[in-house]
């Protein structure tokens, strides 16, 4: 049974231009949450999404950030127009049923955005 | 505010030696779960332990096991003969009865042969 998948692993990115990240979860999870770790710090968390749904994005920026979680294919974090601050590791988890209940959230590998 | 506190940014510890890393929650909720994630080198997180609220039973996972104290707000891990993998950050981490899990800011472990 395959872990949490991310792709790309590196990203290197000039201001300005646009970062898509992927995740594919676990076989059989539903539930997609994505954090960002900056550079010496734990992580923060940005969104949680169901198949075609956005369920809390208390965590992800008003501005260029967006995700999606459609019914076929992986999650995709979006990030427009990327500033340095962007720079990054992205890490996205999945869980087969909510985690506010029983379910841990297993991670995947994280990818790693630099923006120069 | 629900936070994590982890008050020792670094630790090291002898091969073979025991060592206890610090965790401490401000929480207002009664249900709720707490983890430990190892963040080697590579990066990847890893799920170390987990505890829920309304155990009173300590977990323990091999050389690892927690010493939750729900009163005082407190989630320490206790590493066993230490090993020369066992090298890495150690991320506490909790979930209230929501979807979102709320991380410290991590103790990096050195260990020395």
């Amino acid at each position: 049974n395959a872990g949490v998948m991310q792709n790309p692993r590196h990203l290197v990115r000039r201001r300005g231009q646009e970062a898509r990240l992927r995740c594919s979860p676990m076989k059989g999870h539903s539930h997609v949450y994505w954090y960002r770790q900056l550079p010496e710090e734990g992580l923060k968390f940005m969104v949680y999404l169901q198949k075609e749904n956005i369920i809390d994005e208390s965590g992800m920026p008003k501005e260029r950030f967006s995700a999606e979680f459609p019914k076929e294919g992986p999650s995709i974090l979006r990030i427009q127009q990327v500033v340095r601050g962007d720079s990054a590791a992205y890490f996205c988890a999945s869980s087969l049923s909510p985690s506010g209940g029983l379910d841990t959230q297993y991670f995947g590998p994280g990818t790693r955005l630099t923006v120069l | 505010a629900q936070t994590v506190t982890q008050s020792q940014p670094e630790m090291s510890v002898q091969e073979a030696e025991t060592v206890t890393l610090s965790c401490t929650y401000d929480t207002s909720e009664s249900d709720y779960y707490l983890f430990w994630y190892k963040q080697p080198p590579s990066r990847q997180m890893i799920l170390v332990i987990r505890q829920e609220a309304y155990k009173q039973q300590n977990a323990t996972e091999n050389r690892f096991s927690v010493n939750f104290q729900k009163a005082a707000k407190s989630f320490s891990l206790k590493i066993s003969d230490s090993q020369l993998g066992d090298a890495a950050m150690y991320f506490c981490a909790y979930i209230p009865n929501t979807d979102k899990l709320i991380f410290g800011t991590g103790t990096r472990l050195q260990v020395f042969p």
